[in-house]
């Protein structure tokens, strides 16, 4: 069974600059959640998206934005980028249910901003 | 505001030297609290879910135990290719979906 797929896997941009990232879920999986990974904060969540409707967000700011397509995979928009937002984007995919089931991490995209 | 705390940050085992890894938590119910594993370069792998307090899980060497405030990571007779860094996260009650709250991590490092 294929994991969860991230592209593309290295992202170098500059300053001002907006951003798509991709990510498939596993096959049946409907949940689709993204966090941002960096050395001083470790992962933080950014938003998840169940059946093409965002479910959840966590504290980031409105250049951060996403969606989910019918077949459930998502992307991830950054608009106006900033140095600080640096960092490995990392998807996770789930079932969708509500009874603490795991997620299921790919291998994130590395986004360098110069 | 849910917060998962774990120590140490680091560690530094010999080739069979047992340790345990510790994950605080503070949550408003919990629902389920999940262990990683992460490789350089890579993202988490999933090792454990945990739902009670007295819950036990093993695989391998690993074996995860909680209480109603605190997780266990315990790495019987390691062996250098355990070596990853360690994130213990926390999924609240109320939360509506998925999302999880991480710890920082403790990165370990087993020596052959």
């Amino acid at each position: 069974k294929a994991g969860v797929t991230q592209t593309p896997r290295y992202l170098i941009k500059t300053r001002g600059q907006q951003v798509t990232l991709s990510c498939s879920p596993i096959s049946g999986h409907r949940s689709v959640s993204w966090y941002q990974q960096t050395p001083g904060q470790g992962l933080q969540f950014l938003f998840e998206y169940f059946s093409e409707t965002q479910r959840n967000k966590g504290n980031f700011p409105g250049r951060f934005s996403g969606r989910q397509f019918s077949n459930s995979r998502s992307e991830m928009n950054v608009s106006t980028l900033e140095l600080g937002d640096s960092a490995l984007y990392l998807c996770a995919s789930s079932l969708g249910g509500t009874q603490g089931e795991p997620q299921h991490f790919g291998d994130g995209t590395r986004l360098s901003i110069l | 505001e849910d917060q998962v705390t774990q120590s140490p940050e680091a560690l530094r085992l010999q080739e069979g030297e047992s340790s345990s890894l510790n994950c605080s938590y503070t949550v408003s119910g919990l629902r389920g609290l999940f262990w990683y594993r992460q490789d350089p370069g890579k993202g988490p792998e999933f090792l454990f879910t945990l739902y009670s307090a007295g819950e036990e899980k093993e695989k391998e060497r690993l074996k995860a135990t909680l209480t109603k405030k605190e997780s266990f990571l315990h790495i019987t007779a390691p062996k250098p290719e355990d070596s990853a860094t360690y994130l213990c996260a926390v999924q609240a009650q109320e939360t509506s979906g998925s999302r999880l709250t991480f710890g920082e991590g403790t990165q370990l490092t087993v020596n052959p």
